[in-house]
């Protein structure tokens, strides 16, 4: 069983609409909680990073952790044609500085 | 944006050859990781450097090699292609574990 589970999509929404992205995990130690970007044949770009639980914004942005249920979240609101991407998610525990375990992606894609 | 180079940003080569993927990055950045993507899977770490003459082996098993003689560059070799190797390969590098900056990858095929 993976470690990190993420739905792969796709998931196709008219442009404006909030996108829910998830990822689920399974290893109760992961603390740090990363959202990547990528483009079709483009490198990952850091979107955000959370550490524990709770929630952050970064404009349109907003990730969000839910340790108890081993559940996180990004949020898209107002959905851009640009937006259309793959989101990776990725996390890390405390004590294992450069492991991050990734999510294979979900593929998104914003109708205009 | 991230200064971080690859090349090349395509390659065919037959079985049995020797290659060699580029890396460089203009940061000054202590920690440079190459990544290996499939499509529709995962990044898997394949070699981790926290700084020069400094390397670890990723968790993905990997016949290739990597060298950090220099802070901006982090080549990664592979003695005998195969086409199992055929993948995509992603360079990156940081100063915090928590902010990757990737190249734009080096899509590799082994015919």
């Amino acid at each position: 069983q993976k470690e990190v589970e993420q739905d792969p999509g796709p998931l196709s929404v008219p442009e404006g609409a909030i996108v829910s992205l998830n990822c689920t995990y399974s290893n109760s130690a992961f603390q740090y909680f990363m959202w990547y970007r990528q483009y079709s044949r483009k490198g990952p770009e850091l979107l955000m990073y959370t550490y524990s639980s709770g929630n952050k914004e970064d404009g349109r942005f907003t990730a969000q952790v839910d340790k108890s249920s081993k559940y996180i979240s990004l949020f898209i609101r107002d959905s851009q044609p640009s937006d259309s991407a793959t989101y990776l998610c990725a996390m890390r525990r405390m004590d294992s500085s450069y492991k991050l375990i990734f999510g294979s992606g979900t593929r998104l894609l914003v109708r205009p | 944006e991230a200064d971080i180079y690859q090349t090349p940003r395509y390659l065919v080569i037959g079985t049995g050859k020797k290659i060699t993927l580029e890396c460089s990055q203009t940061m000054g950045h202590d920690k440079m990781y190459w990544y290996q993507q499939d499509p529709g899977m995962e990044l898997h770490l394949i070699h981790y450097s926290y700084g020069v003459n400094s390397t670890e082996k990723g968790d993905l098993s990997s016949e290739s090699t990597v060298s950090r003689i220099r802070t901006e560059h982090f080549p990664l070799t592979l003695e005998s292609a195969r086409p199992s190797h055929t993948s995509q390969y992603l360079c990156a590098s940081s100063v915090t574990d928590n902010e990757a900056f990737f190249g734009q990858g080096t899509r590799l095929t082994v015919v």
